[in-house]
């Protein structure tokens, strides 16, 4: 069965610092990737998501930034993190063009203070 | 551009009872519908989904229903349980596209 990792769990960085957070995938190849990012209150904002290795298409220009350097590996990076930054971050994983369910790890909890 | 509403933010039911959070999206493109329930500090879990080629779809407690002309869809949950109170998200989506665009949420209590 396929399983999906999502590290750290929780992260409090200082305002300019930067970030990087990790998501893997087991029990699958080739997946659709994506990076949601839920502020306080609100709903479910795609990030970044990609259909391969080096792949990636941004859906909001800001100050993150997303790679694949494997197939069953997305990273979300930030050379400078913002207040307004602070949020819940979810990594998913989806089957590709056959398939639309969307399967979410665990998620990150990042507080920019 | 909210292309998939959900316009009831909160919900409370009594246990046994049943629950119907509601849906409306505006891209007659989509085809595919799915509802996902959300507990806090957890990712969303992929509850059912539907079809355009369907109005009705069945899984145990859960039913989603389809109504295509009005661009509608529900989620019906019978018999509430104290378990199912957490953030329902509908979503949707169209036949080559990669993405999901999701409602902003429902939250649902289920008064014991």
């Amino acid at each position: 069965s396929q399983t999906i990792h999502q590290w750290p769990a929780t992260l409090v960085q200082p305002v300019g610092s930067p970030l990087s957070l990790e998501c893997t995938v087991e029990g699958t190849s080739n997946p659709n990737l994506y990076w949601y990012r839920q502020a306080a209150g609100r709903g479910l904002q795609l990030l970044f998501y990609s259909v391969g290795i080096g792949q990636i298409s941004s859906e909001v220009p800001q100050n993150l930034s997303a790679s694949r350097p494997q197939d069953r590996q997305f990273i979300l990076s930030s050379k400078k993190l913002l207040l307004s930054d602070s949020g819940f971050y979810l990594c998913a994983w989806s089957g590709g063009t056959t398939t639309y369910e969307q399967y979410f790890g665990p998620g990150t909890r990042l507080t920019v203070t | 551009d909210q292309q998939v509403k959900q316009n009831s933010p909160s919900l409370s039911v009594q246990e046994g009872r049943i629950s119907i959070l509601n849906c409306d999206y505006t891209n007659s493109m989509f085809d595919y519908f799915l509802w996902y329930k959300k507990y806090p500090a957890e990712g969303p879990t992929f509850l059912i989904s539907i079809s355009s080629i369907k109005d009705k779809n069945e899984d145990g407690r859960f039913t989603v229903f389809l109504n295509k002309s009005a661009k509608h869809l529900s989620l019906h949950i019978v018999p509430s349980q104290p378990g199912d109170s957490a953030v329902y998200f509908c979503a949707a989506s169209h036949f080559g596209n990669e993405k999901l665009t999701f409602g902003t949420g429902t939250r649902l209590t289920i008064i014991p």
